[in-house]
């Protein structure tokens, strides 16, 4: 099972409002990713999580924290967010290492956020 | 850093004609590169991949793409372009050591009937 599924697809808050993201994957996965996606760019990295460990920051606004409280799952937690905050959120995973690699990132379908 | 370039942001081709989106990357080592696509509001979908071995690389929906190290160049082809194939192509390399992936700008592709 190949699949990423992220919760949920749309997300519309208020700039005084808390909500999380949820991105879950059971293939043993060893590194987890957030990207953030305005309309018309590439994919933004925001965090990595290798081995449920954060290990790359891109110098995200503490709005947005981050956890991993297991191998399976990834959390995106929003707090006090801005409207440019406004985008598609993707989660992504990537197999663990093997002998005959496939280093390739599997994406799940996004959380569309407006924040108003 | 690893990092890839597109260098066009924008392509329009007529139906059945061929195609060929550019990417360069920069990458210490033998770099693991990836096609992928993306049609509007919706996620990306992986088109092919280069890890090692035959530089050619057969993808999906009729792709292809060769890696050329002495260009650092990973082009994607096809040789006859659907109208569903309009959409926002991203070339990507990585994992690097802290397992980041980077994304090119993209290409976004119109289809003229």
């Amino acid at each position: 099972d190949t699949e990423v599924t992220q919760t949920p697809k749309h997300l519309v808050m208020g700039m005084t409002n808390k909500k999380s993201l949820k991105c879950e994957q059971h293939m043993g996965h060893r590194a987890m990713y957030w990207y953030k996606q305005k309309a018309k760019k590439p994919p933004e990295l925001m965090f990595v999580y290798s081995y449920e460990k954060l290990s790359i920051n891109e110098s995200v606004p503490s709005r947005f924290s981050p956890e991993c409280p297991n191998s399976s799952l990834l959390n995106l937690h929003l707090h006090a967010l801005q409207p440019e905050d406004s985008a598609l959120y993707l989660c992504a995973s990537l197999p663990p290492l093997r002998i005959t690699s496939t280093d390739t990132q599997y994406f799940g379908p996004g959380t569309r956020l407006t924040v108003l | 850093a690893q990092s890839v370039t597109q260098p066009d942001i924008h392509i329009t081709v007529s139906e059945g004609a061929s195609l060929e989106l550019r990417c360069n990357y920069s990458y210490g080592a033998t770099p693991y590169l990836f096609w992928y696509v993306q049609s509007p509001g919706q996620g990306l979908q992986l088109l092919l991949k280069y890890f090692s071995g035959d530089t050619l690389v057969q993808g999906i929906k009729g792709f292809e793409a060769e890696f050329k190290r002495s260009q650092s160049s990973f082009n994607l082809r096809k040789p006859s372009v659907h109208w569903s194939d309009a959409a926002e192509y991203f070339c990507a390399v990585g994992p690097g050591n802290n397992n980041d992936m980077r994304f090119g700008a993209g290409t976004r592709l119109t289809v003229k009937p």
